[in-house]
């Protein structure tokens, strides 16, 4: 089955402890993005990737980090969490033929104390 | 910085009316608008793609409009089912980003 899988589904941590969210796509996609979505502002793009080795800022970077050492993977890395990285996080991966359609994981709900 | 509105954040309408969702942009038409609908605890999932070139889109009861004058697209579902019930949101490209609006959660009464 065609799918976006992001883990931890649910995360409580607390400030300033490192984590990772794992994401990971079956699809030979190219294209991987990392969103935020809060109440009121939608889905906030973090990061994406075009390809393997190739990553940019999106709208909201600061406090993240990520990585793309595999096509299938792009694990989004809070090195030092704060409460305001509270939220719901979404990963996504389209083709680059096709940006268009984009194919969005499970979510991963963050809770920073 | 490219924003998208979306007229409502909450619409609730009669099982077999139609619900019309606006979406609102600025700055310059993008190459394509997208619609998606969001369950809640669940992940977008992608509905209809308009192009700027094209003024209307259908799937089955889902209606897309694209206005480059007004900066807006209409999104339409017709004979409303209470299984319609959702957040739908708005998308737009900018450069290799993406812009989504804050949706509109819709609820189609029985």
């Amino acid at each position: 089955e065609a799918q976006v899988t992001q883990n931890p589904r649910y995360l409580i941590t607390v400030t300033g402890k490192k984590l990772t969210v794992t994401c990971s796509q079956n699809m030979n996609h190219e294209y991987m993005s990392w969103y935020r979505q809060d109440p009121g502002l939608g889905l906030r793009q973090i990061y994406y990737s075009m390809n393997v080795e190739v990553t940019d800022k999106g709208d909201v970077p600061e406090g993240y980090k990520v990585s793309r050492k595999e096509k299938r993977n792009f694990p989004l890395i809070l090195e030092s969490p704060s409460p305001n990285q509270t939220s719901l996080y979404f990963c996504a991966s389209s083709t680059q033929d096709s940006q268009e359609t984009q194919y969005f994981g499970p979510g991963t709900r963050l809770l920073v104390l | 910085s490219q924003k998208i509105e979306q007229n409502s954040e909450a619409l609730n309408i009669q099982e077999g009316k139609t619900a019309t969702l606006t979406c609102n942009y600025t700055n310059y038409s993008p190459a394509y608008l997208q619609w998606y609908r969001q369950d809640p605890g669940r992940g977008p999932v992608f509905l209809l793609l308009i192009r700027e070139n094209e003024k209307e889109k259908r799937k089955e009861r889902l209606k897309v409009t694209f206005d480059t004058t007004l900066k807006q697209s209409l999104f339409h579902i017709t004979a409303s089912q209470p299984a319609d019930s959702a957040t739908y949101l708005c998308a737009r490209p900018y450069g290799q980003n993406f812009v989504f609006g804050p949706g509109t959660r819709l609820s189609v009464l029985p």
